[in-house]
């Protein structure tokens, strides 16, 4: 079965240092997302992609976060410079994002996800 | 605001139903009624969505009241396995995806 896929597993940095995170979206999807995780509360969206084009970033701190999909396929989440406040759970997801009725529901796929300790 | 309130926590015995609710009063007509869960250290997973109709699928059933305000999640036999957060979510379709706290739910012997 296909899965998204994401790396590092575990991430350990000490603030101000750059920390970057990988995820490969299930072939063919063509709409990718990158969510933040704080420990006891639900996913929060960072970005969405649909294939290179950012669709949604409205709650991604750009002073500090950048994220890209240039082919429209893998994606890079950067974070310089960390800070005590970024350690999360950072998850990556996909989702065919085609027009039709995959629209209606666009269910959503989750990779493992990247824990980020920043000491 | 939050679009819907579920219990902070529920138990459940292994081999039984797990009934898990979740209110959204102030649904809109285009709006679906979605769960995921996340078990502990994995990405959430989709378990279902509906609009109007209850549904049911190889993980799950779903019913939605009449009147739309209200759902419920039925795992009609919950093992040690299903215990995970549960996130009820309400949405147009395509849209993204607001997680709220969801409900713990523990399956026990």
């Amino acid at each position: 079965e296909a899965e998204v896929a994401q790396s590092p597993r575990y991430k350990i940095t000490e603030k101000s240092q750059a920390v970057a995170f990988w995820c490969d979206p299930i072939s063919g999807h063509a709409t990718l997302y990158w969510y933040r995780q704080i420990l006891g509360q639900g996913p929060e969206l960072l970005v969405q992609f649909q294939d290179e084009s950012v669709v949604d970033d409205s709650q991604l701190p750009k002073d500090r976060f950048s994220a890209e999909r240039l082919k429209g396929v893998d994606s890079t989440l950067k974070i310089q410079p960390a800070e005590l406040g970024d350690s999360a759970m950072y998850l990556c997801a996909s989702s065919p994002g085609t027009g039709g009725d995959l629209v209606l529901y666009n269910e959503q796929f989750f990779g493992p996800g990247t824990r980020l300790t920043v000491l | 605001d939050a679009k819907t309130t579920q219990p902070p926590s529920m138990d459940c015995a292994e081999g039984r139903a797990a009934n898990l609710p979740c209110n959204h009063s102030t649904i809109s007509g285009n709006e679906y009624v979605y769960w995921y869960r996340q078990i502990h250290s994995q990405g959430p997973q989709y378990i279902i969505h509906g609009l109007k109709n209850n549904e049911t699928n190889e993980m799950a059933s779903l019913i939605i009241t009449e009147d739309r305000k209200s759902s419920t999640l039925i795992l009609p036999h919950a093992t040690l396995r299903d215990t995970a957060v549960y996130y009820c979510i309400v949405r147009p379709g395509g849209s993204k995806l607001t997680f709220g706290t969801g409900t713990q739910l523990k399956v026990e012997l």
